[in-house]
């Protein structure tokens, strides 16, 4: 079965340091990957999303992930953390089987704090 | 993003009412979708429709009974509630219903089952 893991569930960063998000994945080909992130009271806004080509994706507000095959992985990094990166991010998969459903399988999200 | 609405944003209810909670889309997609959020778990799937049919029902009790009129608005309409059916419930919309195309989230109704 497909699952998404997030193994941190709170990370704490400093502003202007760097952050990688960790997001692992279970499935048999290679999957559809997005990244979102969601703000106090508000609903998940897409920052990336990887279909296939450079595994290297650039998103909105400054982020980027990076998909490896060889370890199941698509983190999110930012070089340099602002406060108003504070929210809770969601790595999601979606399967890649040439159908048209979309079911998206979302991890359980990691929260990020960021101190001045 | 403005792009998803939904209605009410906060919503109290007793086990025994029946309520409905709206979802408008302004985005000019044909499939949309009902999820809960619940602390400390994954997003889960409720329901997808696409053109208006319903594609996917992810084994969801039956006192949630979604209506999807046309392509623009969903409707989630709520009976006998349990206390465990508080969550936060967000709906979202995609272009279509094919598994590459990015889904765009409503805001979400905090429902709260007294």
């Amino acid at each position: 079965a497909q699952s998404v893991t997030q193994p941190d569930i709170h990370i704490t960063v400093s502003e202007g340091a760097s952050l990688e998000l960790r997001c692992n994945y279970s499935y048999g080909a290679t999957p559809y990957l997005f990244w979102y992130v969601q703000s106090p009271g508000q609903g998940l806004q897409l920052l990336l999303k990887y279909f296939s080509g450079d595994t290297l994706v650039q998103g909105i507000k400054g982020f980027e992930a990076e998909f490896k095959r060889s370890q199941s992985s698509f983190n999110l990094r930012k070089p340099s953390v602002h406060w108003s990166d504070a929210a809770e991010y969601f790595c999601a998969v979606g399967p890649n089987y040439g159908g048209a459903t979309n079911k998206l399988i979302f991890g359980t999200g990691t929260l990020l704090a960021v101190q001045p | 993003e403005t792009g998803v609405t939904q209605t009410p944003r906060h919503l109290v209810m007793g086990m025994t009412n029946k309520k409905s909670l709206k979802c408008e889309q302004h985005l000019g997609h044909n499939a949309m979708y009902w999820y809960k959020q619940s602390a400390k778990k994954p997003l889960e799937l409720m329901f997808v429709y696409n053109f208006k049919e319903q594609t996917e029902n992810n084994s969801v009790p039956s006192r949630f009974s979604p209506e999807c009129p046309n392509s623009s608005h969903l409707f989630l309409h709520l009976h006998t509630l349990q206390p465990e059916d508080s969550a936060l419930y967000l709906c979202a919309s995609s272009q279509g219903a094919g598994e590459n195309q990015p889904q765009h989230f409503g805001d979400g109704t905090r429902l709260s089952i007294l």
